[in-house]
C-alpha cells in the first residue's frame, strides 16, 4: 500500500514544451486533487475529481488539463510550459470527510526556462 | 478566498508554547491542519468538525469556532521536531474544497 505516488520527481521544461505529471493511488478512494505550491505561499489547488470521468477546475486551473479515466490515476497535463508554472505539484487523496485524512504524494518540482 | 493565518512567522526555544490561528471568509464544514518540512510534502496533523470541537495529537491541539469561522492550533512545550510550515486547509462551499492558508513558519530552537 503506497498511498499516493507522483513521478517524476524532478522535471524541467522549456517554455512551449508540454508534459504530463502523473499521480496514482492505491486506495481505491473516489477523491483526488492537484495543487500547486509557489515559493512561500500555501497550496493552491488546480483541478480535483470525485470519482472516475468526473473532474472539475480549482482556484488556478488555466494552462492545465487533468483526466480521470480509473479510479487509480489522475495525470496533470501542461499543454504548453510557462515559467509561470515553475513550482511544486502535489497530488493528493482522498477526499477529506468526516475524519478521513488527505494523503499528499512526495510531489513533482518542476522549473520551465 | 484564502484563509488568514497567524503570525506569519514565530520563533520559540525548546518547551515554550505558541498558538497559531486560521481565519476563514465564509461557512465552513471543518478545519484540517497539515505541517509540511522544508523539501517535503505537507503531513496531516488533525481535523477539526463543526460543533466547537477540540483534539489533541501528543502535546499538539486545536479549536474550531464555525460561528466565528476561526481555528486555532495549540503547541504545548514545543520539541524541535514542531518546527514546520503549518496550514490550516478550511472545508466549506457546496464542493466541499480544502483552501490553505499561505501558512505559519514555526521555529524551534534548543
Amino acid at each position: 500500500n503506497a498511498g499516493v505516488t507522483q513521478t517524476p520527481k524532478f522535471q524541467v521544461l522549456k517554455t512551449g514544451q508540454s508534459m504530463t505529471l502523473q499521480c496514482a493511488q492505491d486506495m481505491n478512494h473516489e477523491y483526488m486533487s492537484w495543487y500547486r505550491q509557489d515559493p512561500g505561499m500555501g497550496l493552491r489547488l488546480i483541478h480535483y475529481s470525485v470519482g472516475a470521468g468526473i473532474t472539475d477546475q480549482g482556484e488556478v486551473p488555466n494552462g492545465y488539463n487533468v483526466s480521470r479515466s480509473t479510479t487509480e490515476d489522475f495525470p496533470l497535463r501542461l499543454l504548453s510550459a510557462a515559467p509561470s508554472q515553475t513550482s511544486v505539484y502535489f497530488c493528493a487523496g482522498p477526499r477529506p470527510l468526516s475524519t478521513d485524512t488527505q494523503y499528499f504524494g512526495p510531489g513533482t518540482r518542476l522549473t520551465v526556462l | 478566498q484564502q484563509p488568514v493565518q497567524s503570525p506569519q512567522a514565530v520563533i520559540l526555544r525548546e518547551g515554550e508554547d505558541a498558538v497559531i490561528n486560521c481565519s476563514s471568509s465564509k461557512a465552513l464544514y471543518s478545519v484540517h491542519w497539515y505541517r509540511q518540512k522544508h523539501g517535503e510534502a505537507p503531513v496531516f496533523l488533525m481535523i477539526l468538525l463543526k460543533g466547537g470541537e477540540q483534539k489533541g495529537h501528543d502535546k499538539i491541539s486545536a479549536s474550531f469556532n464555525e460561528k466565528k469561522q476561526q481555528s486555532s492550533l495549540y503547541l504545548t512545550a514545543s520539541q524541535l521536531s514542531y518546527s514546520g510550515t503549518y496550514f490550516c486547509g478550511p472545508e466549506g462551499g457546496s464542493a466541499r474544497q480544502l483552501t490553505f492558508g499561505s501558512g505559519t513558519q514555526l521555529t524551534v530552537l534548543p
